[in-house]
């Protein structure tokens, strides 16, 4: 069984830039979630999809970022602009069902300069 | 919101010792789980344990809900053991929380060969 893919592993972008990361779940799975991870610290849920719906967004600073999941399958993660503090790691999860048991991606690694 | 609590944040070991990982939470929770990120970032998940003991290979969680802590065993470590260990809890509560992780700062763990 493929696990949960993500595109691309690493980007550098200069401040004020727009980037898009990409999550490609595993087959089946109707719950994906985004979690940013900053050097140091364990991973903080950014926002949670049931199929192709928003369940928790609560963390997400909508201002500047945006996650999509149209068709219920893959997702996309989207900052603009990006600042110096959102350098971190993106990682994406998914799960059979909320609450089941989460698989993460190998993460995006974002250095914005 | 839920305080999650690991303990000790580093620990160096000698191949082959035993060590004992502590994770404590403030609330009430619906699931636990333990996850390993080795030295590349992968985040692997290796119990899904809300409560009582489960084992595979050399390692053994267990989750006392009731006085809100659990603990993972690793026995016999080997120098593959090496990286951040984490703990993420799911708050009850049902509805939205449902699958919304909040993870523990890590124990980074390295063991000599």
């Amino acid at each position: 069984e493929a696990g949960v893919a993500q595109s691309p592993r690493y980007k550098i972008i200069e401040k004020r830039q727009s980037v898009a990361f990409w999550c490609n779940p595993i087959s089946g799975h109707a719950t994906l979630y985004w979690y940013q991870q900053i050097l140091g610290q364990g991973p903080k849920l950014l926002i949670q999809f049931q199929n192709n719906g928003v369940v928790d967004d609560s963390q997400l600073p909508k201002d500047r970022f945006s996650a999509e999941r149209l068709k219920g399958v893959d997702s996309t993660l989207k900052i603009q602009p990006a600042k110096l503090e959102d350098s971190a790691v993106y990682l994406c999860a998914s799960s059979t069902t909320p609450g089941t048991t989460q698989y993460f991606g190998p993460g995006t690694r974002l250095t914005v300069l | 919101g839920i305080q999650v609590e690991q303990s000790p944040p580093d620990l160096i070991l000698q191949e082959g010792a035993n060590s004992t990982l502590r994770c404590n939470f403030s609330d009430s929770v619906n699931n636990l789980q333990w996850f390993h990120q080795n030295p590349w970032g992968q985040l692997i998940n290796l119990f899904y344990i809300p409560s009582g003991t489960k084992q595979n290979g050399r390692l053994s969680a267990t989750t006392v809900a009731t006085e809100r802590y659990s603990l993972l065993y690793i026995s016999s470590s080997q120098t593959t053991d090496s990286g951040v260990y984490f703990c993420a809890v799911d708050p009850s509560g049902g509805g939205t929380s449902y699958g919304k992780l909040t993870f523990g700062q890590g124990t980074i763990l390295t063991v000599h060969p």
